[in-house]
Parts: C-alpha cells; sequence; structure tokens
C-alpha cells in the first residue's frame, strides 16, 4: 500500500470524448506526476505538478491537461480521445526534496477507448 | 537523458540468485541509477538506487563498476513472488522523478 488513490479504477469511452482521472497522493507528498502505460510497454512520462503548476512534461500532445489542488490531489484530463489513448494511467506523488527522488504509484486507472 | 538497454526476459527457479544487467553507455555524471519492480495491474515500486560500487538494501543489491557505463540488479533467493517486470532507469535527482521508464525486463520464476 503507497497511500496513492486512483479512481476509477477501469472504464471505458469511445472515440472524440473527453475522460477525467483523479488521484489522491500520499500525505506529506507535494509533487504528482502521471504516467501512461500501453500494455507490454514501461510507463512513460506525461507530466508533473508541483504546488499547482505544471513542473515538466513528457512529449504528450496538449489535449492531455491536468490540475493539482492545493490539498496535492490531481486530476488527468484527457479530450478528443484516440484509439491509442487506451492504456493504464499511473498517478505517482512524491516529495520534491526526498533524497532518491522515489516514486509511489497508485494502482493505476485503465482507460479502454473504443 | 540516458538511454538504458536490460534484457527483455529471464527465466530462474526458486531460491536462485537473478542477477539483472542494465547498459547505460551515456550516463552524466549527476546522473543515479534506480530500479523499479511491477507487478500485473499494480504501479511500479521502487527496488532500489545508486551512484557507484554496491549499494545493498533489505530486498536487493545493486553493483556498478567504476566507469558507470552499466549496473546489475541482484536479487538473492528469489521466490515465486518475485516474479514482475524490472525496470532500470538513469537520471539526476532532480528529474528522478520526471523519468520515463523502458520496457523493463520480464523476470519468471518458476517452482
Amino acid at each position: 500500500e503507497t497511500g496513492v488513490t486512483q479512481s476509477p479504477t477501469h472504464l471505458i469511452k469511445t472515440r472524440g470524448q473527453q475522460v477525467t482521472l483523479r488521484c489522491s497522493s500520499q500525505s506529506g507528498h507535494n509533487t504528482v506526476s502521471w504516467y501512461q502505460q500501453a500494455l507490454g510497454q514501461g510507463p512513460q512520462f506525461i507530466f508533473q505538478y508541483y504546488r499547482e503548476e505544471e513542473n515538466g512534461r513528457g512529449n504528450f500532445p496538449p489535449r492531455f491537461s491536468g490540475l493539482q489542488f492545493p490539498n496535492y490531489s490531481s486530476e488527468l484530463n484527457v479530450n478528443a480521445l484516440e484509439l491509442d489513448d487506451s492504456a493504464l494511467y499511473l498517478c505517482a506523488s512524491s516529495e520534491l526534496a526526498s533524497p532518491t527522488g522515489e516514486l509511489f504509484f497508485g494502482e493505476g486507472s485503465r482507460l479502454t477507448v473504443l | 537523458l540516458a538511454k538504458t538497454t536490460q534484457p527483455i526476459s529471464m527465466d530462474s527457479y526458486e531460491g536462485q540468485e537473478v542477477n539483472i544487467t542494465c547498459s547505460h553507455n551515456n550516463i552524466a555524471t549527476n546522473d543515479y541509477i534506480t530500479w523499479y519492480q511491477q507487478f500485473p495491474s499494480q504501479g511500479p515500486r521502487f527496488i532500489i538506487q545508486g551512484y557507484k560500487t554496491k549499494v545493498t538494501n533489505e530486498v536487493a543489491s545493486l553493483f556498478i563498476p567504476a566507469d558507470r557505463k552499466s549496473s546489475t540488479l541482484s536479487l538473492p533467493r528469489v521466490s515465486l513472488s518475485d516474479t514482475a517486470v524490472y525496470y532500470c532507469l538513469v537520471g539526476d535527482k532532480a528529474a528522478g522523478n520526471k523519468l520515463t521508464f523502458g520496457g523493463g525486463t520480464r523476470v519468471l520464476v518458476k517452482p
């Protein structure tokens, strides 16, 4: 148990729709990162939020956006869903000042786009 | 960010030691080497991190030669529950939590 919770655990959407995924970070962590993991591949970094500001972004288009709230929880929004967006979306919390940069992952939200 | 190369898969048997080597030829001076473990339908879990020589914790050891162009994760006396995907990541600590994972090594422990 990492203390990071994500919702929903599974969802199905159709092409063109929009989706919002939610994450509650571990107590005391001020940083949230989002990752996309396609089947059989490693997690790909989408973006990171620190104190409600985006603090780094991977190679994902602008239709992937996020928010971090004052309590450090976070949302990932994906607009205009495409079939290739089908994946496990992982949220990870961390402490920016951590000596190791260790990420604490949730169990993910599995998105299927039809 | 330094690119890493690791074997796609490895098989082992219960009680054996498993060694997974990761190549990172263009590792930078400020880069650390970090390993994560991922079970099916779960997020990755931090195992160990090191900069040089040897690091050991309660679950694994990490061996890093002087040139730091590779590293080896050693899992002593594996059990069936060690069956998982193991990822090697290289980057500086400032970027430590923005790293993208490679393909990982799928370790299958057999009875």
